[in-house]
């Protein structure tokens, strides 16, 4: 079946502007997941959906970042006011209904590499 | 809270020699461990993972892992190299009841003929 998509693949933008990335999950999974990853940080967390809700997104750098989550399936992460130290890779992953003892794998998307000029 | 850490971030291995990777972790409660793989331009691939059943976990690949709790470790291996294996290796932590992944800072592999 067809694994996590994002959109779009690159996005060059110019600082001050805003932009929004789209992911879309594995078909079923409940679990949605951003990431960033960025030379200078690698690899962080930014926030976890479960559902439409986000019970965690601790890891948003700043209230230029948000995200949302319609019907259970598709999010968007939007980036306001653009600055320079955005621009890195964003990852999406998703998974299967998560809880008690077991762990659910999370299945990674390409990314959406974003450059602010 | 839960973190990971690898060292040496770029690591070149002959063909066919042993890979080895090291990851150490820090966590307050049990944890879930993970390697994934990030072939370039292509999102992470999970290639084992440690969540509490055998120490030693095998993996994808050729690749194994063993979990040492007396050392906190979490050790990535693979007996032969091959060019294939060229890529970025980044080992995660999460713990239980909480699937957020804290990752380390990756070893980028380079395979030489």
């Amino acid at each position: 079946g067809a694994g996590v998509s994002q959109s779009p693949s690159n996005k060059v933008t110019e600082k001050g502007k805003d932009v929004e990335l789209r992911c879309d999950p594995i078909s079923g999974h409940t679990a949605l997941y951003w990431y960033r990853q960025s030379l200078g940080q690698g690899l962080e967390f930014l926030i976890y959906f479960q559902g439409n809700s986000a019970p965690d997104k601790s890891g948003l750098p700043s209230d230029r970042f948000s995200a949302e989550r319609t019907g259970g399936s598709v999010s968007t992460l939007t980036i306001q006011r653009t600055q320079q130290e955005d621009s890195a890779v964003y990852l999406c992953a998703s998974s299967s209904p998560t809880g008690g003892y077991s762990y659910n794998e999370q299945f990674f998307g390409p990314g959406t590499r974003l450059t602010v000029l | 809270a839960q973190s990971v850490t690898q060292l040496g971030s770029h690591v070149s291995v002959s063909e066919g020699a042993l890979v080895l990777l090291r990851c150490n972790y820090s966590s307050s409660v049990p944890p879930y461990l993970f390697w994934y793989v990030q072939y370039p331009n292509q999102g992470l691939q999970l290639l084992l993972k440690y969540t509490s059943a055998a120490t030693l976990v095998k993996g994808i690949n050729g690749f194994e892992a063993e979990f040492k709790k007396s050392e906190t470790s979490f050790h990535l291996t693979k007996p032969s190299a091959h060019m294939s294996d060229a890529a970025e290796y980044f080992c995660a932590v999460s713990a239980w009841g909480n699937n957020r992944l804290a990752f380390g800072k990756g070893n980028q592999v380079v395979v030489i003929p």
